[in-house]
């Protein structure tokens, strides 16, 4: 199994260009999650996904939309890229809800220039 | 208002020199607490689920705690391989599938 992959790994935009992060899953997992991480800021969620078709708000949603049209891939989209939004990107899934424990991807490392 | 904070932000330790990590939180009906390990580029990597106070895990050299307000990482003896940042994310029952994580404790162990 290969767990949780992102797609892509790095990834550099100029202000204002849109991208899409891909996260996908062979675990079979219903709950799957975005999160940023920052220094000084630790982990953030994005939005998470409590199955096909759903999506959910995090922490911090601004600037972001996902979808998930399939069980094992989650999307993240930026549609107009900020300075704000350099950061690492990653990408978990766990089988239910807390206190299920969420498995993570490698993560992708988006510069805003 | 749910919270979290770990302590201290860094560590540096002799191989061998055992030490504790501190995560303090305030979350309504806790219902689990987990720990995770991060190394530099990589994704956090799951180590324990605490669910209630008294509790404790071990994993080689690492063994959790958990208390009504607390939770600490024992490590024993550690090797330089330990090095990696430690987070810990309590979950309470009005999350709704929403971990909250600490910031950290970032841990150099040296030979």
């Amino acid at each position: 199994n290969a767990g949780v992959t992102q797609t892509p790994k790095f990834r550099v935009l100029k202000t204002g260009q849109s991208m899409t992060l891909l996260c996908a899953q062979d675990m079979n997992h219903e709950y799957m999650y975005w999160y940023r991480q920052d220094p000084g800021m630790g982990l953030r969620l994005i939005h998470y996904s409590v199955g096909e078709g759903t999506t959910a708000k995090g922490e911090v949603p601004d600037g972001y939309n996902v979808s998930r049209l399939k069980k094992q891939n989650f999307l993240l989209g930026l549609e107009s890229a900020a300075p704000s939004q350099t950061s690492v990107y990653f990408c978990a899934s766990s089988w239910r809800e807390p206190p299920y424990e969420q498995y993570f991807g490698p993560g992708t490392r988006l510069t805003v220039t | 208002e749910d919270q979290v904070t770990q302590s201290p932000e860094a560590l540096r330790l002799q191989e061998g020199e055992s030490s504790s990590l501190n995560c303090s939180y305030t979350v309504s009906g806790l219902r689990g607490l987990f720990w995770y390990r991060q190394d530099p580029g990589k994704g956090p990597e799951f180590l324990f689920t605490l669910y209630s106070a008294g509790e404790e895990k071990e994993k080689e050299r690492l063994k959790a705690t958990l208390t009504k307000k607390e939770s600490f990482l024992h490590i024993t003896a550690p090797k330089p391989e330990d090095s990696a940042t430690y987070l810990c994310a309590p979950y309470g029952s009005s999350n709704t599938g929403k971990l909250i994580f600490g910031q950290g404790t970032t841990l150099q162990v040296k030979p």
